[in-house]
């Protein structure tokens, strides 16, 4: 069964720090996404990344947020200079099609900013 | 923008016993999906409905979509330890492929 993979699958970080959350997709798949889950709130779309590029980003997404897919199978989210509010599970996601097709997760990254 | 809300928040049920989870979207399905969810964990698709009047089962798992494309439930029968979990709905949104979700339905089966 093909699966998205993410790490780490917990990361520890000082505020003002950059972190780099990984991902690897599903190979064929041509649709990235991140989401981040705040403990005991809903699933919040960060990010969707088609052709090489952004195709939308949410309001959180703001300048110390980016995204890339520098080799063709990673696609990373990092984090310039966390806050504490940043503290959250981070999900990286894959789609074969934009939509009306299963979104395959990953099991998640949880960031703790200290 | 489109809001998909859920009830009942939690729920605990004895095992064996049935039980509902409905999600309800403030516009138009075009695609609608459920993820099971273990606390801490990824996100675990179970099914996915674009067809108004849609049914689709799996195991003891059954999710509808209404006519109108704008309520969808998901019905366990028989409940079991196993099926303990957050349930999510979601949505797509947009030509981007991105999914909104609800605030998710924690489910406690006991023994």
């Amino acid at each position: 069964e093909p699966e998205v993979t993410q790490t780490p699958s917990h990361q520890v970080t000082q505020m003002g720090q950059e972190v780099i959350l990984r991902c690897v997709p599903i190979s064929n798949h041509l649709y990235f996404y991140w989401y981040r889950q705040i403990l005991g709130q809903k699933v919040e779309f960060l990010v969707s990344f088609y052709n090489n590029e952004i195709s939308e980003k949410s309001e959180i997404f703001d300048d110390q947020f980016s995204v890339e897919r520098p080799d063709g199978s990673n696609f990373t989210l990092k984090i310039r200079s966390t806050k504490l509010e940043d503290s959250a599970m981070y999900f990286c996601a894959s789609r074969g099609t934009g939509f009306l097709t299963e979104a395959f997760f990953g099991q998640g990254t949880r960031l703790t900013v200290v | 923008s489109q809001e998909l809300e859920q009830s009942p928040q939690s729920l605990i049920v004895q095992e064996g016993k049935n039980l509902t989870i409905n999600c309800t979207s403030s516009k138009t399905l075009y695609g609608l999906y459920w993820y099971k969810q273990k606390y801490g964990e990824g996100l675990i698709f179970l099914m996915m409905l674009q067809k108004g009047g849609e049914e689709k089962s799996h195991e003891k798992i059954t999710a509808k979509l209404d006519e109108k494309k704008q309520q969808s439930s998901l019905h366990i029968t028989a409940s079991q330890p196993s099926h303990a979990g957050i349930y999510l709905c979601g949505a797509d949104q947009g030509n981007t492929g991105k999914l909104i979700f609800g605030q998710g339905t924690t489910l406690q089966v006991k023994p």
